[in-house]
């Protein structure tokens, strides 16, 4: 059965901390895996990986993804308030209509 | 471009009235879904469509019907509507292509009473 785990549930930080955040997936004919922020509306699309040990950048996220150990970590540096949010972690196989499987989330908050 | 528009943002229903989710996107996208967010929860995948005239059941799609007669149109119908039913409710799309992502609409936040 597919399926995806994110950790932590949840995770409340100082602005200027650095954060990390995993998810550990399994997938059928695993293509791409991707990353989703959501502040109390819809996602909005972060990073997508596809090939391991490729870093994604984005400012102060970055984004790496390993298919041997089937996992993916979000880092973001030097936080600020407007990173809380929740970070959705969502692979996607190439099963009829490809198919995203998205994670419960992290539960990102970050303290002035 | 307007992307995916979803309408209404908020709706109450009685449990056993019907309504239909409305959902449109002017990307030309072939790939539709429609997901609910429980809270706490993530999305999960009610129905999608691969192209006009063709759709097939996600992982929750009891209570729900879809249709897809236009490329651009994908409504979610709720027939005899359930408090189990009270979600938020996202339709997304996404254009043919293995490394493509989805790009979802602001959300109807369903209430059942």
């Amino acid at each position: 059965e597919d399926k995806v785990v994110q950790s932590p549930l949840s995770l409340v930080v100082h602005e200027g901390d650095t954060v990390t955040l995993n998810c550990s997936y399994e997938v059928t004919n695993f293509r791409s895996l991707l990353w989703y922020k959501q502040e109390k509306k819809a996602p909005t699309f972060l990073f997508m990986l596809t090939s391991s040990g490729i870093e994604k950048k984005s400012g102060r996220l970055s984004s790496i993804l390993d298919k041997k150990e089937l996992f993916s970590i979000l880092n973001i540096t030097a936080t600020q308030t407007g990173d809380s949010a929740i970070y959705l972690c969502a692979p996607r196989g190439s099963l009829a209509g490809n198919q995203f499987y998205f994670g419960t989330g992290t539960s990102l908050t970050v303290i002035p | 471009n307007a992307g995916v528009t979803q309408t209404p943002k908020f709706r109450i229903l009685k449990i056993g009235q019907s309504m239909t989710l409305q959902c449109t996107q002017d990307m030309n996208h072939n790939y539709m879904y429609w997901y609910r967010q429980d809270p706490g929860m993530g999305l999960k995948l009610i129905y999608y469509s691969v192209g006009a005239g063709i759709t097939d059941k996600g992982e929750v799609p009891n209570g729900y019907n879809v249709s897809r007669s236009t490329t651009e149109d994908f409504p979610l119908r709720l027939e005899l509507a359930a408090p189990s039913q009270t979600s938020v409710y996202f339709c997304a799309s996404r254009v043919l292509g293995s490394y493509n992502e989805q790009f979802f609409g602001p959300g109807t936040r369903l209430t059942v009473l």
